[in-house]
């Protein structure tokens, strides 16, 4: 079965960090482009990151820049994203994002999601 | 914010036929592949259609996606109560910099 699971969540005071992990299964992971993309409380879905099957392209929102870093394994099947001095706004689900071979900006497989808290 | 405009909320009876627009510009939606999202109360998003207007396997024909110009469009015929769902367009911009993927503002779909 294809799958993503997250991981990593949690409650964090404001200034700290917190790194993410995505397990990817039931497929050839090292072939995809990977995303994250977080959902905060209520509201509408917002693209974190995007990294290359490779690792070598790498992008960012605006509002991450600086602060998070996405990188994977591809010997692990794993997709990270290092968060520091996170801040109450980034409180969300963070999902990864499998994006479809050929299809870009499909993102056809989601994790279930992990929910990271910013506060004191 | 979001660079993509979708009307709040749409609504129509068991059986009926909902469209969801999707407002952008020549940066994103103009030049590049629309994606749609469905996604269920305290579920992860699923893809509804991509590549404007073509659907994975296993999503029913119920759903169709087209573009023209810089807005998209999702339609839901025959609606059905497990419909009722937010939906989100999502595609790739180039304005802002290098690589940067947006969503629309997200539709509530409510079935009466």
């Amino acid at each position: 079965e294809v799958q993503l699971v997250e991981s990593g969540g949690g409650l964090v005071q404001p200034g700290g960090s917190l790194r993410l992990s995505c397990a990817a299964s039931g497929f050839t992971f090292s072939s995809y482009e990977m995303n994250w993309v977080r959902q905060a409380p209520g509201k509408g879905l917002e693209w974190v990151s995007y990294i290359s099957s490779s690792g070598s392209t790498i992008y960012y929102a605006d509002s991450v820049k600086g602060r998070f870093t996405i990188s994977r394994d591809n010997a692990k099947n794993s997709l990270y994203l290092q968060m520091n001095s996170l801040r109450a706004e980034d409180t969300a689900v963070y999902y990864c994002a499998r994006e479809a071979q050929l299809e870009p900006g499909a993102f056809d497989i989601w994790g279930q999601g992990t929910m990271v808290t910013v506060s004191s | 914010q979001s660079v993509l405009t979708q009307p709040p909320s749409v609504s129509a009876a068991p059986g009926q036929k909902v469209t969801i627009s999707c407002s952008g510009s020549s940066s994103n939606i103009g030049n590049n592949y629309v994606s749609w999202y469905q996604q269920l109360p305290g579920t992860a998003p699923k893809l509804l259609i991509y590549d404007n207007n073509k659907r994975p396997s296993g999503i029913p024909d119920r759903f169709s996606g087209s573009k023209s110009g810089t807005s998209a469009t999702l339609g839901i015929t025959g609606l059905q109560t497990g419909d009722e769902a937010d939906y989100y367009c999502g595609t790739w911009d180039s304005s802002l910099s290098a690589g940067n993927y947006v969503f629309g503002t997200g539709t509530k779909v409510t079935v009466l």
